[in-house]
């Protein structure tokens, strides 16, 4: 079984923000959160990672609790194209579990 | 720069017959990796190659064998199809072992 544990799904409004949460409390001191998603039935795509500090790129920010025990993926202004099965695993452990199948609705 | 490429896209079997699916990746990434992907479910780990000449096993490696061709390509191999090996097989690299990995389109493989 997959490390992390998320929810099943969530639903988002379009041009709202999507916070997905993670828990991930058997994480080591050395290794870092990494954010898939998957839309459809196409292979996942890398999203963002991080190690302790906050994260944010072009698609998403990623924050990690002080404690490293969970984090949130935000997609600041989710669009219709975000509806995706999202995944966070431990790079170390490199299991995907079931994910987070995420709608967004117009 | 095609990414990561796989052959078959689609592919039917009857059981116990064999065949290699194919993956190769032009990023000149060190690692590569084998997923399968059933219906509603995760991915998991079957091999991986964290370098060239080097593999091992995952999370369900058994009724595959793999091969490390050399560092672009790296095959997977069921030698006796059965229904339970129905699913949809992701190929994946990364730069090392444990960094981000970048996924083909996948092979759907139907076992009958």
């Amino acid at each position: 079984d997959a490390k992390t544990t998320q929810p099943t799904s969530m639903d988002c409004a379009e041009g709202r923000a999507a916070n997905l949460p993670c828990n991930h409390s058997t994480i080591s001191g050395n290794e870092y959160v990494y954010w898939y998603r998957q839309i459809h039935s196409q292979g996942p795509q890398y999203i963002i990672h991080g190690l302790k500090n906050n994260e944010t790129n072009e698609m998403a920010s990623l924050i990690i609790t002080e404690d490293r025990k969970s984090s949130t993926l935000i997609l600041p202004h989710a669009t219709l194209r975000d509806t995706a099965v999202y995944y966070c695993v431990h790079n170390n452990d490199m299991r995907f579990g079931a994910g987070t199948r995420l709608t967004v609705k117009p | 720069n095609a990414g990561v490429t796989q052959t078959p896209k689609f592919q039917v079997l009857k059981t116990g017959q064999s065949m290699t699916l194919q993956c190769a990746q032009d990023m000149n990434h060190n690692s590569m990796y084998w997923y399968r992907q059933d219906p509603g479910m995760g991915l998991r780990l079957i091999y991986y190659s964290a370098s060239e000449g080097t593999t091992d096993k995952g999370e369900v490696p058994n009724g595959y064998n793999v091969s490390r061709l050399n560092k672009r390509e790296f095959s997977l191999r069921l030698e006796s199809a059965a229904p339970s090996q129905t699913s949809v097989y992701f190929c994946a690299s990364s730069e090392q072992l444990s960094y981000e990995q970048y996924f083909g389109p996948g092979t759907r493989l139907t076992v009958t």
